[in-house]
């Protein structure tokens, strides 16, 4: 079993739909939690990052930890197509500054 | 310029042949790392280095070897090249502690390497 699982999708949704992407993972360790976004042939870039449960905001994208159920969660309001792209969660037990572990990615498609 | 370069962009290559791919950095970041990126499997770890005389072995290490030359260069090598290591590589980077504002990896565009 993998430390982090990722359903890897693809999902496609209609502009302006609110996404919902999920990771679980066994580790309980793990503190600090990160979304990352990757666009076709670039490496992937910090969207999100969160220590711990609870929830955080950035403009149209919510992260959510729930350390109970080692669950994260991203959310994207009003979905452009411009957020089409891939996301992958990881985390770490002691600060982002160490080893990630991540999911395998969930390949997001917004079409107008 | 990139804060992080990797080069070659692509790269076609036989089987046994010896291959270089090469990271530089400008974050001024410790930390170094290289990972495979293959579809359905996500960022595997290869190597990673904390500072130029640390190095240690990722996840998925056999047939790689790796050489940091400085701070800012970290160069990872296949020795022999084989079909099943036809991947998308990615360098990244990261501070040795906490800094404000500065979280996470910061990742280089990758090279997509292809063994025939």
């Amino acid at each position: 079993q993998k430390e982090v699982e990722q359903d890897p999708g693809p999902l496609s949704v209609p502009e302006g739909a609110i996404v919902s992407l999920n990771c679980t993972y066994s580790n309980s360790a793990f503190q600090y939690f990160m979304w990352y976004r990757q666009y076709s042939r670039k490496g992937p870039e910090l969207l999100m990052y969160t220590y711990s449960s609870g929830n955080k905001e950035d403009g149209r994208f919510t992260a959510q930890v729930d350390k109970s159920s080692k669950y994260i969660s991203l959310f994207i309001r009003d979905s452009q197509p411009s957020d089409s792209a891939t996301y992958l969660c990881a985390m770490t037990v002691s600060g982002g500054y160490n080893k990630l572990i991540f999911g395998a990615g969930t390949r997001l498609a917004v079409h107008p | 310029d990139a804060d992080v370069t990797q080069t070659p962009r692509n790269r076609i290559t036989k089987t046994g042949k010896r291959i270089m791919l090469e990271c530089s950095q400008t974050k001024g970041h410790d930390r170094m790392y290289w990972y495979r990126q293959d579809p359905g499997l996500g960022l595997r770890l290869i190597y990673y280095s904390f500072d130029v005389k640390d190095i240690n072995k990722g996840e998925i290490s056999d047939g790689y070897s790796v050489s940091r030359q400085a701070q800012a260069k970290f160069s990872l090598s296949l020795e022999s090249a084989i079909p099943n290591q036809t991947a998308l590589y990615f360098c990244a980077t990261s501070p040795s502690s906490q800094t404000q504002g500065d979280y996470g990896y910061t990742f280089g565009s990758g090279t997509r390497l292809t063994v025939v």
